[in-house]
């Protein structure tokens, strides 16, 4: 049981550049949440999903896309990467949403963009 | 809309030393209430939480308490050691209809020295 996994764990861009971050949870959870964390800002909310074939914006959606064409996975797209996208990413996964169940976390990407 | 106030560190204690970070809320609802904790290199996992009010959370020798009456779920631990050394964040979610995010402090440092 691998829980929630991301991919990859560390990236390098240059400003202009696109690129994917893949999360996939094997828990069968219908809620698959984005964040970004930054030094003294905690962790801010990017976009979520509610189930398959499902998006919504969160917090700080701005220059960020995604898609949930399976349950199991959500993907984070940054078509024009800046260097404000510099962060830490964290993808979170949950059965039910709000405060309802505990979120589950992945291991977070490291993303610089220079 | 609600929100949560923690206190600022970074804290630094001593082995054996008493713990309390303070976490107040905001919420129109009667949310759930949350500690989550960030080890070093690693994604947030669940420490302990609370459903209602007066409802006491516990886990690894943390404690946090719902206070209702002041807005407050404290975490505390009488006795903190080296392997505490982490990022505590305090977060809240409403169990209500169309409530799908939790909201997160932003975070506490905390630094166990021998």
């Amino acid at each position: 049981n691998a829980g929630v996994t991301q991919t990859p764990k560390f990236r390098v861009l240059k400003t202009g550049q696109s690129m994917t971050l893949l999360c996939a949870q094997d828990m069968n959870h219908e809620y698959m949440y984005w964040y970004r964390q930054d030094p003294g800002m905690g962790l801010r909310l990017i976009h979520y999903s509610v189930g398959e074939g499902t998006t919504a914006k969160g917090e700080v959606p701005d220059g960020y896309n995604v898609s949930r064409l399976k349950k199991q996975n959500f993907l984070l797209g940054l078509e024009s990467a800046a260097p404000s996208q510099t962060s830490v990413y964290f993808c979170a996964s949950t059965f039910l949403p709000g405060g309802a169940s505990e979120q589950y976390f992945g291991p977070g990407t490291r993303l610089t963009v220079t | 809309g609600d929100s949560v106030t923690q206190m600022e560190g970074p804290v630094t204690l001593s082995e054996e030393a008493f713990l309390t970070i303070n976490c107040t809320y905001t919420a129109t609802g009667y949310p759930s209430l949350f500690w989550y904790v960030q080890y070093p290199g690693e994604g947030l996992q669940l420490l302990l939480k609370a459903t209602k009010a007066d409802d006491k959370g516990s886990n690894k020798g943390f404690e946090a308490t719902y206070r209702k009456e002041t807005t407050s779920f404290h975490l505390e631990k009488g006795s903190v050691q080296v392997s505490d050394s982490a990022v505590y964040f305090c977060a809240l979610g409403d169990s209500g209809a169309g409530s799908y995010q939790l909201t997160f402090g932003k975070g506490t440092k905390l630094s166990v020295i021998p």
